[in-house]
């Protein structure tokens, strides 16, 4: 089955800097890869989302990039602002199923 | 819109108590229904999926069951809570394959 890893498992930085988080798949039939962000107490709100067919997409701030050659694929968050803090999960689906990475703490400070 | 309900948000049960979580979707018709357990250390694991009434599909074996008596509704349950049902689960939901959006929970102690 599918496997997903993601790096690093906590991330901190300065408001106003750059964040990225990395994740990687093993099952080269994976043809979607979504971006969840999960504050405390909540459920996983889907940030963004890339399909195989295309290789970057970017919406105000945040922006993914996909790799199917290497099976590997990034969140960039610009400009970040103490709001971003929050667990964000990386995932890959090959048909209705979604296998997630364990996610990645990011705390932004003021 | 559509939007997703979970019930109750927090629960405590003793250790051999049953189990009911309810999660119900408006907004959609047949929707691809999910249930989540995310312990502490934030990974979520897929326990179960349904992609129409009655349909179920059991990803891991353990102490629960999952049902679909309608449509839009999917119920989690256990005969006897372990102690290590402990965790917070999450239903989703998705119209088709993808994506999945998810309801915020119900935190689950048992004592």
């Amino acid at each position: 089955g599918e496997n997903v890893e993601q790096h690093p498992s906590t991330l901190s930085v300065q408001e106003g800097d750059s964040a990225v988080i990395k994740c990687t798949y093993s099952d080269s039939a994976s043809n979607y890869f979504p971006w969840y962000k999960q504050e405390l107490g909540k459920g996983p709100q889907l940030i963004i989302d890339i399909r195989s067919n295309v290789g970057e997409k970017k919406d105000q701030r945040i922006a993914v990039t996909l790799n199917k050659t290497a099976k590997h694929f990034s969140l960039h968050i610009t400009e970040t602002q103490p709001e971003d803090s929050a667990v964000y999960f990386c995932a890959a689906s090959t048909d209705s199923t979604l296998t997630f990475g364990k996610g990645t703490m990011l705390l932004v400070s003021p | 819109s559509q939007t997703i309900h979970q019930w109750p948000a927090t629960l405590v049960q003793p250790v051999g108590s049953p189990l009911s979580l309810e999660c119900t979707v408006e907004g959609t018709s047949n929707p691809n229904l999910y249930w989540y357990r995310q312990a502490a250390g934030r990974g979520l694991q897929l326990l179960f999926y349904s992609v129409g009434i009655g349909q179920i599909s059991s990803e891991v074996p353990q102490n629960l069951s999952a049902s679909r008596p309608q449509d839009r509704q999917f119920i989690l349950s256990s005969k006897k809570l372990l102690l290590s049902d402990s965790g917070f689960y999450l239903c989703a939901w998705s119209g088709g394959m993808q994506p999945q959006h998810f309801g915020d929970g119900t935190r689950l102690s048992i004592l």
